[in-house]
């Protein structure tokens, strides 16, 4: 079946603009997150929905970043003012089951946002 | 606190030779999760493992297995008879029970060369 899918794959923006980044989890799955992974390191977590709220939004970085997910599927990222610091590969991931489950987190091929 | 450390940034062998990548994690809770995920040049993270704190059997699947080790936290994987196509960013990842967040580790760069 169709895995987690994210628009635009690429996004150049310049500093000062806002920008979103689109998230479709996979069908039937509750939970997704958003992570941020810089070059040469991990992803990090920014924020987890549980249906339509955010059960969980540690990981936003400051109030620039901001994340939605009305109807409990899309979710879509919001930076806003963007700064060159924010150039990254923004993931999406999406489980079957609530994050206290644990269960598997499948990831989408990300949006690279480039901040000139 | 969690953590997950690599301390290998790059392996580079040659196809056939087997590979060994390290992962040592840190953490106090007794319910965790650990990951292997492996990030080819596509950049799409694929799920490749997860095994819970309370299993220690070691896992085969075809040319890959996995040794969990408690005492010494470490969760180790092993590619046997490696590949061109193995080439890609793996990284391991530990997720607390309870917790939403999961931690990578900075990730080991393997090339294999024909």
């Amino acid at each position: 079946g169709a895995g987690v899918s994210q628009t635009p794959s690429n996004k150049v923006t310049e500093k000062g603009k806002y920008v979103e980044l689109r998230c479709d989890p996979i069908s039937g799955h509750t939970a997704l997150y958003w992570y941020r992974q810089s070059l040469g390191q991990g992803p990090e977590f920014l924020i987890y929905f549980q249906g339509t709220g955010a059960a969980d939004d540690s990981g936003l970085p400051n109030d620039r970043f901001f994340a939605v997910r009305p109807e409990g599927s899309v979710s879509t990222l919001k930076i806003q003012r963007t700064e060159r610091g924010d150039s990254a590969v923004y993931l999406c991931a999406s489980s079957l089951v609530p994050s206290g489950l644990t269960d598997t987190q499948y990831f989408g091929p990300g949006t690279r946002l480039t901040v000139l | 606190a969690q953590k997950v450390t690599q301390a290998q940034t790059e392996i580079s062998v040659v196809e056939k030779e087997d590979v060994t990548l390290d992962c040592v994690y840190e953490t106090r809770d007794t319910t965790y999760y650990l990951f292997w995920y492996k990030q080819p040049p596509s950049g799409e993270l694929v799920f490749l493992i997860r095994r819970n704190s309370f299993d220690e059997q070691n896992e085969i699947s075809g040319r890959y297995s996995w040794n969990f080790q408690k005492s010494t936290s470490s969760f180790n994987f092993t590619i046997t008879a490696s590949q061109v196509v193995d080439s890609a960013v793996y990284f391991c990842a530990l997720k607390m029970w309870g917790n939403n967040d999961m931690r990578f580790g900075a990730g080991t760069r393997l090339t294999v060369k024909p």
